[in-house]
């Protein structure tokens, strides 16, 4: 399957900063899909990426596929309390292979 | 209303006693997974059912199985639980068209005594 990395692993943010984390593959992506997992639940479907250099807003969030198809990142705009979670990329099609996660911890 | 319905949501066994996790969906997906996720961890991929087709993950233990009697349903199988099984499991489905974006159940969270 299709390894990715993602960094960081944790990041602690001030309520209103900005939040980025970053995935990137060894090897050129079909696709990538982002998942956030609030503490205590399951992985909840973001957005999914597919052409090169793609980029896709929802509200305050940010997704973008790097050129190569080797990297994407996502940025949040002036986190919230509600951001909480652990945010996810995943690469491949049926056999999904997440990355590590990044948990964003947002403090008021 | 729950699209991907997992029971029961704890589930605790012990050592060497056979469990088994349940998972059904309402979407009439044709993908189901059973992924595996330890805390502060990514989940892991243990298997999926395309339709009727079995996929096993090559690092997937053999003390894990699964079945899919119909479109709806699909189980877990822990033959004999270790206490390294302890972990959240959780059932995903997708279309299988081949935008496969992952729809997870609430998981099931196995305690092993």
């Amino acid at each position: 399957g299709q390894q990715v990395m993602q960094i960081p692993q944790y990041q602690h943010v001030q309520e209103g900063e900005d939040f980025t984390t970053y995935c990137n593959s060894s090897t050129t992506l079909s696709n990538i899909q982002w998942y956030k997992q609030r503490p205590g639940g399951h992985p909840v479907f973001l957005i999914q990426l597919v052409k090169s250099g793609e980029v896709k807003k929802q509200k305050r969030l940010t997704f973008q596929f790097g050129e190569a198809k080797k990297n994407s990142s996502l940025h949040i705009t002036a986190t919230q309390t509600t951001d909480v979670g652990t945010y996810f990329c995943a690469a491949g099609s049926y056999q999904l292979t997440f990355g590590k996660g990044t948990k964003l911890s947002v403090i008021p | 209303d729950a699209m991907v319905i997992q029971n029961p949501r704890y589930q605790v066994t012990q050592f060497g006693k056979p469990v088994t996790l349940s998972c059904s969906q309402t979407l009439n997906h044709n993908v189901m997974y059973w992924y595996q996720q330890k805390s502060s961890q990514a989940p892991k991929l243990l298997f999926h059912y395309y339709d009727k087709d079995f996929n096993n993950e090559a690092d997937t233990p053999d003390n894990f199985q699964s079945r899919r009697p119909n479109t709806s349903f699909c189980f877990l199988d822990i033959r004999s639980p270790g206490l390294g099984d302890a972990a959240m499991y959780l059932c995903a489905t997708s279309r299988g068209n081949g935008q496969e974006t992952q729809y997870f159940g609430p998981g099931t969270r196995l305690l092993v005594l």
